[in-house]
């Protein structure tokens, strides 16, 4: 079954500690998505990636940094310098960039993180 | 650039209806609509694209006002499977959003038998 895989899907932290969040799809997506989620705050963009080598800032990237080796994986780096990282962590893909009637976006099952 | 989504919650009764609104300052190229429950991942259920054309669900529908820059999600008949928290996700022309997905911050709906 094609889909998207995080893992793991809870994380605990220490502060001061850097973590790596896994992202895998399966779909052949082009692009790939990292979104932060807090309470009431909806979902907020911290780095997307459009093909492979290449990424840019979302809207929240400080105190986060991404890869894309491979077309099939993004993985995300909480870094020391997020001073406020807990939260639930979704990563997602899209078919390409232009934007078509059957172009949505699929989200993985998430990682829920927490600082000690 | 975040739209705004209203009402933020709202509670029906099976069987009744709801409309959740999504507005945007900017000018929209399409607009997506998800649901989540709780600690899952958010579902996608829509897509309205500038034109009419659209994707959905058979028991909820969509309406796309370009000129009004706003979208509203129809829930016509509630079941007690509807309960979540509903996003829009706003698309604006590609001159440096690049296809992305700007979310609203949810509108919880909650039905109750």
């Amino acid at each position: 079954d094609g889909g998207i895989t995080q893992s793991p899907k809870y994380l605990f932290r220490k502060e001061g500690q850097n973590v790596t969040l896994s992202c895998e799809q399966n779909l052949n997506h082009d692009a790939m998505y990292w979104y932060r989620q807090d309470p009431g705050q909806g979902l907020r963009l911290i780095y997307y990636s459009q093909i492979v080598n290449d990424f840019q800032k979302g809207d929240i990237a400080e105190g986060y940094s991404v890869s894309r080796e491979k077309k099939e994986s993004f993985p995300l780096t909480v870094t020391s310098a997020q001073k406020n990282p807990t939260a639930f962590y979704l990563c997602a893909s899209r078919n390409g960039l232009a934007a078509s009637s059957y172009n949505e976006q699929f989200f993985g099952p998430g990682t829920r993180l927490t600082v000690l | 650039q975040q739209p705004v989504q209203s009402p933020q919650a709202v509670i029906l009764r099976e069987g009744e209806d709801a409309v959740i609104n999504c507005s945007s300052s900017k000018a929209l190229y399409s607009v997506h609509w998800y649901r989540q429950k709780h600690g899952e991942a958010p579902v996608f259920l829509m897509i309205l694209l500038k034109g009419g054309e659209q994707k959905g669900h058979e028991k909820i529908s969509a309406s796309f006002n370009e000129k009004k820059q706003q979208s509203s999600l129809y829930l016509t008949a509630s079941q007690l499977s509807y309960s979540g928290t509903y996003f829009c996700g706003t698309e604006r022309n590609y001159g440096g959003s690049q296809g992305n997905l700007i979310f609203g911050k949810g509108t919880k709906l909650s039905v109750k038998p």
